[in-house]
Formats: structure tokens, sequence, C-alpha cells
């Protein structure tokens, strides 16, 4: 069980707006760290989307946002294409005893209706 | 152009060892802190073990610890993971993957290398 629990799917049509969401506990995003999110292609290595709850990195659509707000965040995906269509996953830090540094959600596949 | 590639991986029984390496190319690789992150079939990724860009730090996560060792050159512009004591568990693709020191996000990626643990 990941540390970060997301839905397991979300879908929209072309064009739509759909958002997902990545839950944690006062020892990762309540504790102030941010949340960072990747999208993982078929066949692919995961690719950084959203750094610091907000950020796009150079090259990423406006099409894409990101919340964060308490013990959650929220990746906004605007204007769905079909090439939006893949998993997609939260990212945070976690200072708990838990040994894990580093801890991820299980991811939320899109699909394009 | 930033390029991280990873190779070593394969098959292996329960209780055998591999090293994994990652070549690195296209950036500064001693000036980042690097990172092993590896992901199960048809699970989230689970960050693995992180060192710092000189090797003073080095962190694992407890799924790992005493089993696993991460080392770098820099010279090389090269990551390792040495696994030992491998579980099935252990099943996963592993990517290595850049982190800025001081931030806590990971970019880039490398493409995978595969670990399989079956007798």
């Amino acid at each position: 069980q990941s540390v970060l629990t997301q839905p397991p799917s979300v879908s929209g049509a072309p064009g739509q707006r759909v958002t997902i969401s990545c839950t944690g506990s006062t020892s990762n995003i309540g504790a102030g760290y941010d949340v960072h999110w990747y999208q993982q292609l078929p066949g692919t290595a995961p690719k950084l989307l959203i750094h610091g709850n907000i950020h796009r990195p150079s090259g990423v659509p406006d099409r894409f946002s990101g919340s964060k707000s308490g013990t959650s965040a929220s990746l906004a995906i605007a204007g769905l294409q079909a090439e939006d269509e893949a998993d997609y996953y939260c990212q945070s830090y976690d200072n708990s005893l838990s040994g894990s540094n580093w801890v991820f959600g299980g991811g939320t596949k899109l699909t394009v209706l | 152009e930033v390029q991280l590639v990873e190779s070593g991986g394969g098959l292996v029984k329960p209780g055998g060892s591999l090293r994994l390496s990652c070549a690195a190319s296209g950036f500064t690789f001693g000036s980042f802190s690097m990172n092993w992150v590896r992901q199960a079939p048809g699970k989230g990724p689970e960050w693995v073990s992180s060192i710092s860009s000189s090797s003073t730090y080095k962190y694992y996560a407890d799924s790992v610890k005493g089993r696993f060792t991460i080392s770098r050159d820099n010279a090389k512009n090269t990551l390792y993971l040495q696994m030992n004591s491998l579980r099935i568990e252990d099943t996963a693709v592993y990517y290595c993957a850049s982190r800025d020191s001081g931030r806590n996000w990971f970019d880039p990626w490398g493409q995978g290398t595969p670990v399989t643990v079956s007798s």
C-alpha cells in the first residue's frame, strides 16, 4: 500500500477537464513538503510533469496545473487530448519513522474516452 | 542532451546478486544527488536508494537496507547499485534518476533496466 493515496482511475472526453487527487498525511504533505507529479506513458519511464506543487518544467503544456492544500494535492488537466492517456503519479517527502524518505502514490490511470 | 542509461538487469535466482549501472551524460553528474527508484509490475514507483553528490550521504529504503549498496564514480559519470540476497519481491524495473541537491523531485529518469528474481 502506497503512502500517498490516489484514485486508481479517472476518465474524460476530449476537451474536458479532469482532476486527480493525492492524499497524504501529517508526516508528508501535511508537514509542508512539496508535491510533485509525473506522467508515465505506456512502456516508458516516468517524466516530471509538475514540481513544487505548481511549477511546470519547460515544455509541459499549461493545460497541466497543480495545487496543494492541507494533507492533499491535486493535478488538473484541462482540454483533454488523446495523448494525455497515461498513468499519473504524485510524489512527496516523508519524515516519519517508517524508514521511507521519498514516497509515491499508487498511480492513477487516465483514460481519454 | 541529458541522458541516463541503466544496464545490468536480468534474471537471477532468490538469494543471488546483481550489480546495476547507470551511465550519465549531458550534465555535470558530480553536482547532483543520484537515486534508484524501482517499479514492480502494475505498481507505482518505489524509492530505493539515494547518494549525495560526493558520496558523503547514502540513504536506503527499509525494504533493501543491509542488502543493497549504492555507490558512484564521478570520474566515470556512473552510478551503481549492488544488490545482494535478492528476493522475489525485488522484481521490478529499476530506474536511476537525478535529483538536484536540496530538491525533492526526480528529473530526469533513465529508461530503466528490468530485474526478475525467480527460481
